[in-house]
């Protein structure tokens, strides 16, 4: 069964600080792996996906992640944090975007 | 194109009472899911179709809940009878293989049941 793991429920960053969102996976096969981000009252937006190739991900909003097989991690990075990036972030595993297992969720807080 | 289009935005029902959750799908995006969201459970999804056929409808909660695709470009998720706990935000989305399957989300409906 797959399942995604996010570890840190909430986070809270300085604006201009960096930014990593932890997701840990378990899939049987190559997984496809997503990065959504919810702000609120919004349904999710997709940030970035990974389904095979480089291993380094860019996605929208100046927003990158890394596959990383031996560790099952797939952690999305942003140099530099705006404000308008506060909203909630979520992990998803699986071998079709819409039939994906997502993980909690970790709530991102950007302090002034 | 408009997106994945659902209606209404918010829904206050009584315990009791049939709640209808309607959902527009992209144009020519073949797969359609249902997901719930909620604080304690987080996103589940309920039930996908593929070609307007339910392929997987193993996170129905209950059999208050069913869910149908008459055509391409419509979809309805019925709770008959709600119940407080069905209170949550539903999302529809839609997907095709064409674009490597990313999912695009519509903008949720709030249900709360009183």
């Amino acid at each position: 069964a797959q399942s995604v793991t996010q570890p840190d429920i909430h986070i809270t960053v300085s604006e201009g600080a960096s930014l990593e969102l932890r997701c840990n996976y378990s899939y049987g096969a190559t997984p496809y792996l997503f990065w959504y981000v919810q702000s609120p009252g919004q349904g999710l937006q997709l940030l970035l996906k990974y389904f095979s190739g480089d291993t380094l991900v860019q996605g929208i909003k100046g927003f990158e992640a890394e596959f990383k097989r031996s560790q099952s991690s797939f952690n999305l990075r942003k140099p530099s944090v705006h404000w308008s990036d506060a909203a909630e972030y979520f992990c998803a595993v699986g071998s079709n975007a819409g039939k994906s297992t997502f993980g909690d969720g970790t709530t991102l807080t950007v302090k002034p | 194109d408009a997106g994945v289009i659902q209606s209404p935005r918010h829904e206050v029902t009584e315990m009791g009472q049939e709640v209808t959750l309607r959902c527009k799908p992209i144009s020519g995006h073949d797969y359609l899911f249902w997901y719930r969201q909620t604080m304690m459970r987080g996103l589940e999804l309920l039930i996908y179709f593929n070609n307007n056929v339910p392929i997987d409808d193993s996170g129905m909660p209950e059999d208050r809940f069913s869910a149908k695709m008459p055509n391409a470009s419509f979809s309805t998720l019925k709770i008959q009878p709600s119940e407080p706990r069905d209170s949550a935000v539903y999302f529809c989305a839609s997907s095709t293989r064409d674009k490597n399957t990313e999912a695009f989300f519509g903008q949720g409906t709030r249900l709360t049941v009183v």
